[in-house]
């Protein structure tokens, strides 16, 4: 059974118009990440929470964003979604952040047109 | 700086191939992931190292902590093993920081 789940699987947004992406873990883990990878490059950390801290990476654009409502959902939103930002978005989990262990999503492809 | 290689980017092989990914960081590590991400798939842990060596099924991992190198192997490779395998490393007490890949064709 999959225990970190990304919806949709593939998701087509409008220039500009807002989107969200999601993820929900069956792990009861305390961190979710979330990654941006773009085509032939490795995956690149956008930001993580432990528990409700919300810890973003000094080099992602404002125009993202993510909410952690509860243990098992994390949302990344994309405010303003430019042509730039299509890419593969993925979920992951951990124990903690220092844990060896991570527990990934299938990922979320968005195109944006 | 924490950095992870690996080596081939690119490897096509024909079916039944003895298959060898490389990786090699930078300074010491606590723990080495490797991945398998199919096109336009999501990423697949396969193992998680930290010494030693582990098998599963065809796939077989080793570490070498002494010289900082990992490798990745694949017996009696076959076309559905085509993929982009990932080396990941744990740093201390860093996140993961991701190699850039090596794409795996397997021609029948």
């Amino acid at each position: 059974d999959a225990m970190v789940i990304q919806n949709p699987r593939y998701q087509v947004t409008q220039f500009g118009k807002p989107v969200t992406l999601s993820c929900s873990q069956t792990l009861n883990h305390n961190v979710m990440y979330w990654y941006q990878q773009k085509s032939s490059q490795a995956p690149k950390l956008l930001f993580h929470y432990y528990d409700k801290d919300f810890n973003n990476e000094a080099d992602t654009p404002d125009n993202f964003q993510s909410r952690r409502p509860n243990t098992s959902f994390c949302f990344l939103d994309i405010r303003s979604p430019g042509l730039g930002d299509a890419a593969m978005y993925l979920c992951a989990t951990s124990r903690a952040v220092r844990a060896p262990e991570a527990f990934f999503g299938q990922g979320t492809r968005l195109t944006v047109v | 700086k924490n950095e992870v290689e690996q080596s081939p980017q690119n490897l096509t092989a024909q079916e039944g191939e003895f298959i060898t990914i490389n990786c090699s960081y930078s300074v010491g590590i606590s723990a080495l992931h490797w991945l398998q991400q199919h096109p336009g798939g999501g990423i697949v842990s396969l193992f998680m190292l930290s010494s030693g060596k582990k098998k599963h099924g065809r796939l077989i991992a080793t570490i070498n902590i002494q010289e900082k190198h990992s490798s990745l192997h694949i017996t009696a490779s076959h076309p559905r093993d085509s993929a982009v395998y990932i080396c990941a490393a744990v740093f201390g007490n860093e996140k993961l920081t991701f190699g850039t890949g090596t794409r795996l064709t397997i021609i029948p």
